[in-house]
Order: C-alpha cells, then structure tokens, then sequence
C-alpha cells in the first residue's frame, strides 16, 4: 500500500503566484522521518529538508517552507513567489522506524512555472 | 565534483543480457543505497549497504538482481538476464547516517530492447 500520497500530479502557475504540494503519510510509528526532494528537468534528485516526527515546528527556507501537521498525517510544501527555476517534480518521502534509512516516496507533482 | 556518481548513464541492452552498473558514494558516507524510478513514479527503494553489510533488499529485487559492496566504497548492481520491464532509472544515494539525508546521483537508464 502506497504510504506517502501526493495527489496533485500537476501544478501549473505563473511566475511570482506561491503554490503549495500536498503529501498525506501513513505510519504506525510513532518515530518518523519526513522528506522533501526535488527533481528538476535535469533528473538529479536535490534533498529539500528532513523533518522527525517529533518536531512539528513549522520551517520556514527562503521562499520555501514546511507546514507539518500530524494530527493530519500531512506534510505540504509551499513555494512563495514561485520562479521559472521552480520548474520541477517535487517528491515527499516518509522513513520508518523499523526500515531506517529507506525512503518512501510518494508518485511526485510536477510543478510548472511560467513566466 | 565530491558528488555521488554513477556510471554508465545511459545504457541500451538487448533483452536477455546482463548489465553492471557501479555507484561511487561521497568518501566519507557509510551508508550507500540504490532505487529504480520509472517514467511518472517517484523512486522505488531496492536494497542498501551499511559498509558493506547489506542490510535489506526489496521485494522488487528479483533473483536476478543483485548488489555488491565489496570493501564498504564503491557498489554494483548487476541485472542477469535483462527484461523489457527492467527498463527504468536506476539512482544510487549515499548518506553518513541511517536518518540523515540521503545525496543522489544523476541515475543510470537502462532501456531494455
């Protein structure tokens, strides 16, 4: 059963708008990591942030920040004032504690900017 | 470049032979892992070394697959016996710990004709 769920499979918005990426985990663990990568057209996978779950902190990264709820098993990603250099499939993966270190992904959304 | 690399990055094989493919981690990372990505999917975890332990394998790895690191450095991962739906990207990620980010590489693809 897929563990991580990005439902949004395409986000396309125009340059300066913020967009937000949904991701819904499930886990019985009470001890979790959460990730945020970034696949730009290039291919290579770029590591956004790492969350535990027990740090609900909101994060803020330049234009980019976290939003962790886990009353609601959710992890969304905003970008604020999106540019074109946006472009990318953003991944959210969960690690559990009895698998430390395997990252599960969710199916991914593709961000579209356009100028 | 102190990166993750891997080599080839583009390999075309015929259906029925065997590939290698070899991952280079960051020096200092203990922990090297590898996953295949098909078009539209996000990565899918195959197996990953602690040193050069391995320490769990998919289910996704059939007996055909199979993946080495020998001296706790650089990794392989042999396909015997290639098939049309091995045709994916294969990553390969290093991290210096079990919960600490994991730093990709550009990917291996593997068409399968």
């Amino acid at each position: 059963a897929q563990k991580v769920t990005q439902a949004q499979t395409e986000i396309s918005v125009v340059e300066k708008e913020d967009v937000t990426l949904d991701c819904v985990y499930e886990t019985r663990d009470t001890t979790y990591y959460l990730f945020w990568y970034k696949q730009p057209p290039s291919g290579e996978l770029v590591f956004l942030i790492r969350r535990n779950s027990f740090d609900e902190q909101n994060e803020i990264s330049g234009r980019y920040s976290w939003n962790f709820q886990k009353s609601t098993s959710s992890f969304n990603f905003t970008i604020t004032a999106s540019q074109v250099v946006d472009s990318a499939v953003y991944f959210c993966a969960l690690s559990e504690e009895d698998s430390w270190g395997k990252l599960q992904f969710g199916a991914g959304t593709q961000v579209v900017v356009t100028p | 470049d102190t990166g993750v690399s891997q080599d080839p990055r583009h390999k075309i094989t015929k259906r029925g032979q065997n590939v290698t493919f070899r991952c280079d981690p960051i020096s200092e990372h203990n922990r090297l892992y590898w996953y295949r990505q098909t078009l539209g999917q996000g990565p899918e975890f195959l197996t990953y070394f602690q040193n050069e332990a391995q320490l769990e394998k998919s289910r996704l790895l059939s007996d055909r697959f199979s993946a080495e690191r020998p001296k706790g450095s650089f990794s392989t991962l042999e396909i015997q016996r290639t098939e049309q739906g091995d045709s994916a990207m294969y990553l390969c990620a290093s991290s210096s710990g079990r919960n600490n980010e994991q730093f990709f590489g550009p990917g291996t693809r593997l068409t399968v004709l």
